[in-house]
């Protein structure tokens, strides 16, 4: 069975830092990767999701992630923290060749200091 | 181009009541997908519709249905509501393809429901 595990439910950086925002599958064929942000009281918005080809995926608003199938890994990265980053951060698989129904991970709440 | 929509925004039930939340599909949107986000958790897949047929389901009970009509628009119904069926229920729509893998699923902003 597939799944998704994101590690750390609360990560906090300053504003300007680094954002590593870390998540894992278990697959046992080729995933279709994606992140998704939701700010307080909104649905979900994609931010970039992998499907074949470049490793390295460029999202909106800086954002991007690289497939890295030995570690079976797709963290998410940021160079710079902006205040207007805060929100709940998903990591969700795709495998299912009927519906698309996406897995998701637990969430992770990046916190942005001043 | 509208966004998805959903309504109604929040809605509280007791147990053993049953209610209906509706969706309303981006525009040239023939997919809807329905989750539901539990607090502090991600979304669960309960299922999916493609041109008006169910085209997938997640571990939900039969007490969880859904319809899509022909303009797309999309209905989740619970029968028999229980307290941990409290939670946001979002519903996304895609343009459905030969590659559902890889359709971006477009999120509303949910309806908050809450069984007392």
């Amino acid at each position: 069975a597939q799944s998704v595990t994101q590690l750390g439910s609360h990560v906090s950086v300053s504003e300007g830092a680094l954002v590593l925002l870390r998540c894992n599958y278990s697959s046992s064929v080729p995933p279709y990767l994606f992140w998704y942000v939701q700010y307080p009281n909104q649905g979900l918005q994609l931010l970039l999701k992998y499907t074949t080809g470049a490793t390295l995926v460029k999202g909106i608003n800086g954002f991007e992630a690289e497939f890295k199938k030995s570690e079976t890994s797709f963290h998410l990265t940021k160079p710079s923290a902006h205040m207007s980053d805060a929100a709940e951060y998903f990591c969700a698989v795709t495998l299912s060749s009927n519906t698309g129904k996406l897995i998701f991970g637990q969430g992770t709440t990046l916190q942005v200091k001043p | 181009e509208t966004g998805v929509t959903q309504s109604p925004t929040h809605l509280i039930k007791t147990r053993g009541q049953q209610v209906t939340l509706r969706c309303s599909s981006q525009s040239g949107h023939n997919t809807v997908s329905w989750y539901q986000q539990a607090l502090g958790q991600g979304p669960q897949f309960i299922f999916q519709y493609y041109r008006e047929e169910e085209n997938g389901r997640g571990n939900f009970p039969p007490r969880f249905s859904g319809l899509q009509f022909p303009n797309y628009s999309s209905e989740l119904n619970v029968n028999a509501l229980e307290l941990d069926d409290s939670a946001l229920y979002l519903c996304a729509s895609s343009f459905g393809t030969s590659g559902f893998l890889t359709d971006t699923q477009y999120f509303g902003p949910g309806t908050r429901l809450t069984v007392l």
